[in-house]
């Protein structure tokens, strides 16, 4: 099966800079990449998705890359806010079919310095 | 839009009882729904996936007669913890995938089931 792996666990930065969470994946049927922002006690929210057949994607101060060769994503966060603080979970699914299982990272928590 | 509920917010049970919890997509059909458990600072696990109409698929290592799941429409799936043990209490979250927007996953605002 699929396995997600996610780096690193905790990440602290100072407000205003970049905050960069790396995933790989190990299926090579995967095609679908979201990631999910779960702020304490909350349920996870999408924050952006990226499919295979693109390489990068960007929105407003959040931005996805995918390496279909070497199998990793990676979040890139410009000019970190307090408000960016929470855990954020990358994961990987297959689309098409009808089984269309979601495997998650182990999640970083991303603390913003005021 | 793509607003998934779910029901109770918590829960406490004694040792034994069945507790049963609701996942709803409001403002769209799920064809595909999941439940996953999450423990206190940690990923979310997957425990099944259902399809409406078909039964749920139970990962490896979950119980398929303690966690009874049930997806009886395209916006209602329901998860039963059945004799509970204080070793179930914990986050229990829904989420679901819009039939029309391929992909996306909507989750819940999670069950917290604590067992006593």
């Amino acid at each position: 099966g699929e396995n997600v792996e996610q780096h690193p666990s905790t990440l602290s930065v100072q407000e205003g800079d970049s905050a960069v969470i790396k995933c790989t994946y190990s299926d090579s049927a995967s095609n679908y990449f979201p990631w999910y922002k779960q702020e304490l006690g909350k349920r996870p929210q999408l924050i952006i998705d990226i499919r295979s057949n693109v390489g990068e994607k960007k929105d407003q101060r959040i931005a996805v890359t995918l390496n279909k060769t070497a199998k990793h994503f990676s979040l890139h966060i410009t000019e970190t806010q307090p408000e960016d603080s929470a855990v954020y979970f990358c994961a990987a699914s297959p689309l098409g079919g009808g089984y269309q299982k979601v495997t998650f990272g182990t999640g970083t928590k991303l603390q913003v310095i005021p | 839009g793509a607003v998934v509920s779910q029901h109770p917010s918590w829960v406490i049970c004694k040792s034994g009882t069945s507790v049963k919890i609701e996942c709803r997509s409001l403002d769209f059909q799920a064809t595909t729904m999941f439940w996953y458990r999450q423990f206190p600072k940690q990923s979310l696990m997957l425990m099944a996936t259902s399809n409406e109409g078909s039964k749920a698929t139970y990962e490896q290592g979950v119980e398929k007669d303690k966690f009874l799941i049930n997806h009886a429409s395209l916006t209602l799936s329901t998860l039963t913890v059945t004799s509970a043990h204080p070793e179930d209490s914990s986050f229990y979250i829904c989420s679901a995938r819009d039939r029309s927007r391929k992909g996306e996953q909507y989750f819940g605002p999670g069950t917290r089931l604590t067992v006593t």
